[in-house]
């Protein structure tokens, strides 16, 4: 059972360019988390998905980001028009529906943006 | 709403002794689970150990375990016999019935040989 993959694992955006962080979730798994994690920070909660649904949002910055999560294919988180403060790592997690469920991590994706 | 807070930036230990991580959180509810999670250098997160809120037993996993109080709201890790390869950052995590997770900012454990 293949694990949470996200790619890219690097990405690199010129300021102003869109980045796209894709994620597919462990089979079976229906829920999607997206964290951002700055230099010698701790993780940020970004959003959380289900299938064609945002559950919570409180998270992403109202401009710029947006997160969907398709019947078909992966989660993608978008940023549009990126700038400098962007620059930072981006994780993804899944979990299954229950309590006692655990979420799982892929390697994440390093945008840096130039 | 649920918040976690490690009071613990850094942390140090001398290899083979013990260190204790401190966790607590703020909840009205009265079942969820709790983890906690190891960032080493290669940024993977890796689940340490996990505890069940309705368990008053202590979870334990080989050189891990947990010091959860629940009427308290505390969550602490030990680790015992520390190594080398448990140098990490260590994040709290509390799950609520909504599937959502709330995280710690984390604290970075230096293991010193």
């Amino acid at each position: 059972n293949a694990g949470v993959m996200q790619n890219p694992r690097h990405l690199v955006r010129r300021r102003g360019q869109e980045a796209r962080l894709r994620c597919s979730p462990m089979k079976g798994h229906s829920h999607v988390y997206w964290y951002r994690q700055l230099p010698e920070e701790g993780l940020k909660f970004m959003v959380y998905l289900q299938k064609e649904n945002i559950i919570d949002e409180s998270g992403m910055p109202k401009e710029r980001f947006s997160a969907e999560f398709p019947k078909e294919g992966p989660s993608i988180l978008r940023i549009q028009q990126v700038v400098r403060g962007d620059s930072a790592a981006y994780f993804c997690a899944s979990s299954g529906t229950g309590l006692s469920y655990e979420q799982y991590f892929g390697p994440g994706t390093r945008l840096t943006v130039t | 709403a649920q918040t976690v807070t490690q009071s613990q930036p850094e942390m140090s230990v001398q290899e083979a002794e013990t260190v204790t991580l401190s966790c607590t959180y703020d909840t009205s509810e009265s079942d969820y689970y709790l983890f906690w999670y190891k960032q080493p250098p290669s940024r993977q997160m890796i689940l340490v150990i996990r505890q069940e809120a309705y368990k008053q037993q202590n979870a334990t996993e080989n050189r891990f375990s947990v010091n959860f109080q629940k009427a308290a709201k505390s969550f602490s890790l030990k680790i015992s016999d520390s190594q080398l390869g448990d140098a990490a950052m260590y994040f709290c995590a509390y799950r609520r019935v909504g599937n959502q997770f709330y995280f710690g900012t984390g604290t970075s454990l230096t293991v010193i040989p």
